[in-house]
């Protein structure tokens, strides 16, 4: 079946650090992938996304690479911020059937310390 | 634009009555999906619509639950003879339908079953 695994949390940084969330995913397909971000009190948005193999997602300094071979997705941002601190899922979709149904990690928590 | 909106944004209930959600999604969204998320998790999908079709449904949906879209707008999502396993935060999300369209998630509905 299709699943996404990533990284347990909580990941605490200091500003200005590098980021790493792992996400590595199964599925049948060819999927397309994904990071969405939830800050406090606020709902899902998409971070970034990348439809097929070696494409890389950018935005708001994060980046995420769509590894065929290691089947991974892991997300990077080279020097974070307070305002950084949030919930990240990785997601996928199978094109197959095209719902554009999501399926989603667990999500890790990022707390950045000044 | 002004997002996908969902009523109410708490409820508390106790077991075995009914409650009904409501999701209003962005307006020219043929897509509709909800999803339930519990602490710690991703969002788990349970149903989606295309304009007014439900065409999914996951076996998370057991009987006691049932959507609806009329008219393709609004969707609502009832969930009978509730049970403490229910209480989740449930979220709508909507797209446009092309492929790999992003979905843009509302603020969800906690529910607490008492």
């Amino acid at each position: 079946g299709n699943s996404v695994t990533q990284m347990e949390g909580p990941v605490t940084l200091s500003e200005e650090a590098f980021l790493t969330i792992n996400c590595t995913y199964t599925a049948t397909g060819y999927p397309s992938l994904f990071w969405y971000v939830q800050y406090p009190g606020e709902g899902l948005q998409l971070l970034l996304k990348a439809t097929k193999a070696d494409d890389k997602g950018s935005n708001k300094g994060f980046e995420a690479t769509y590894r065929k071979e290691t089947t991974s997705f892991h997300l990077e941002k080279g020097s974070v911020q307070v305002s950084d601190s949030a919930v990240y899922f990785c997601a996928l979709s199978v094109s197959s059937g095209n719902t554009g149904k999501l399926i989603f990690g667990q999500g890790t928590t990022l707390q950045v310390k000044p | 634009d002004t997002g996908v909106s969902q009523n109410p944004r708490h409820k508390i209930t106790k077991r075995g009555q009914n409650v009904t959600f409501r999701c209003d999604p962005i307006s020219e969204h043929n897509r509709l999906y909800w999803y339930r998320q519990t602490l710690g998790q991703g969002p788990e999908f349970l149903t989606y619509f295309q304009n007014e079709a439900q065409l999914e449904k996951s076996r998370l949906l057991s009987d006691r639950f049932s959507a609806e879209r009329p008219k393709g707008s609004f969707s609502t999502l009832e969930i009978q003879r509730t049970e403490q396993g229910d209480s989740a935060m449930y979220l709508c999300a909507s797209s446009q339908g092309a492929d790999n369209s992003p979905l843009h998630f509302g603020n969800g509905t906690r529910l607490t079953v008492t």
